[in-house]
C-alpha cells in the first residue's frame, strides 16, 4: 500500500515569512495531488503534479515533484493569514485511488 | 453547475446501528470514490466504484459496503457501528479511474457521522 508522509504536522508563521512542507511518497506514482482543507470544510484542489521536475504555481503557492526522490515540496512565499488551513498531499495509484498525508496544519500569525 | 453533493450533512447514531450515506457525483463523473476521515488525520481510501463496478477497495472490514447507482450515484452503508467509525466520510468524483493523466477527484461536503 502506498504510504504518504508529510512534515511538518504543524506550522506556524509569521506573516511576509516563507517556509516548505515537505511531501515523501513510498512507491512510484505518476501523479501528486495538494489539496487544502479548511477547518471543518471539505477539501479544495490546489495542484496537480504529473512528472519529474513538474513545478506549479498559484498566488503564493508553489509546488514542484521530483519523482526520483518520491518528494513534493509546497513552497509559501509571504506567508498571509488567509493561507491558515491544512494542507494534504496525496498520490494516485493506476487505478486513480488516492492516499493522502498525515496533513499539515499551517497558522500565519500577524 | 453542482459540485457533488452529500446526504446526511451531520448523523448521531449508537453502537450496533447501521448507517446509510449518500453522494452524487458532478454531472458527466461516473466514477465515485469513498473516504473516511477521521478527526486529526488525512482522508483514508475506502471504496471506489465505476460505472457501477468496484474498482478498489482499502483497508476496511466487511460492514463497510457500497454500491453506485446507474445515475452514478453512490450509497456507503456501514453496519455494526463502533465508536471508532466516528468520523467524516468524504465522497469524491472524477471522470473515469484514469480517464486522463491529469485527472483529478473533486471531493464533496462530507457527512459528519457521530457513534455514541
Amino acid at each position: 500500500e502506498l504510504k504518504v508522509e508529510q512534515n511538518p504536522l504543524f506550522l506556524s508563521m509569521q506573516e511576509g515569512k516563507n517556509y516548505t512542507i515537505y511531501c515523501n511518497y513510498s512507491t512510484t506514482s505518476d501523479r501528486l495531488y495538494w489539496y487544502r482543507q479548511d477547518p471543518g470544510k471539505s477539501l479544495e484542489s490546489l495542484f496537480v503534479l504529473l512528472s519529474n521536475g513538474a513545478v506549479k504555481q498559484e498566488g503564493r503557492l508553489m509546488a514542484s515533484l521530483d519523482t526520483k526522490a518520491r518528494l513534493s515540496t509546497l513552497h509559501i512565499t509571504a506567508a498571509v493569514h488567509d493561507l491558515s488551513a491544512t494542507y494534504f498531499c496525496a498520490v494516485a495509484n493506476t487505478g486513480n485511488q488516492f492516499y493522502f498525508g498525515t496533513g499539515t496544519s499551517l497558522t500565519v500569525i500577524p | 453547475d453542482a459540485g457533488v453533493t452529500q446526504s446526511p450533512t451531520h448523523l448521531i447514531k449508537t453502537r450496533g446501528q447501521h448507517v446509510t450515506l449518500r453522494c452524487s457525483p458532478i454531472s458527466g463523473h461516473k466514477s465515485v470514490s469513498w473516504y473516511q476521515q477521521v478527526l486529526g488525520q488525512g482522508p483514508q481510501f475506502i471504496f471506489q466504484y465505476y460505472e457501477k463496478e468496484e474498482r478498489g477497495r482499502g483497508n476496511f472490514p466487511d460492514r463497510f459496503s457500497a454500491r453506485q447507482f446507474p445515475n452514478y450515484s453512490s450509497e456507503l452503508n456501514v453496519n455494526a457501528l463502533l465508536l471508532g467509525d466516528s468520523a467524516l466520510y468524504l465522497c469524491a468524483s472524477s471522470l473515469a479511474p484514469g480517464a486522463m493523466l491529469q485527472e483529478t477527484q473533486y471531493f464533496g461536503p462530507g457527512t459528519r457521522l457521530l457513534v455514541l
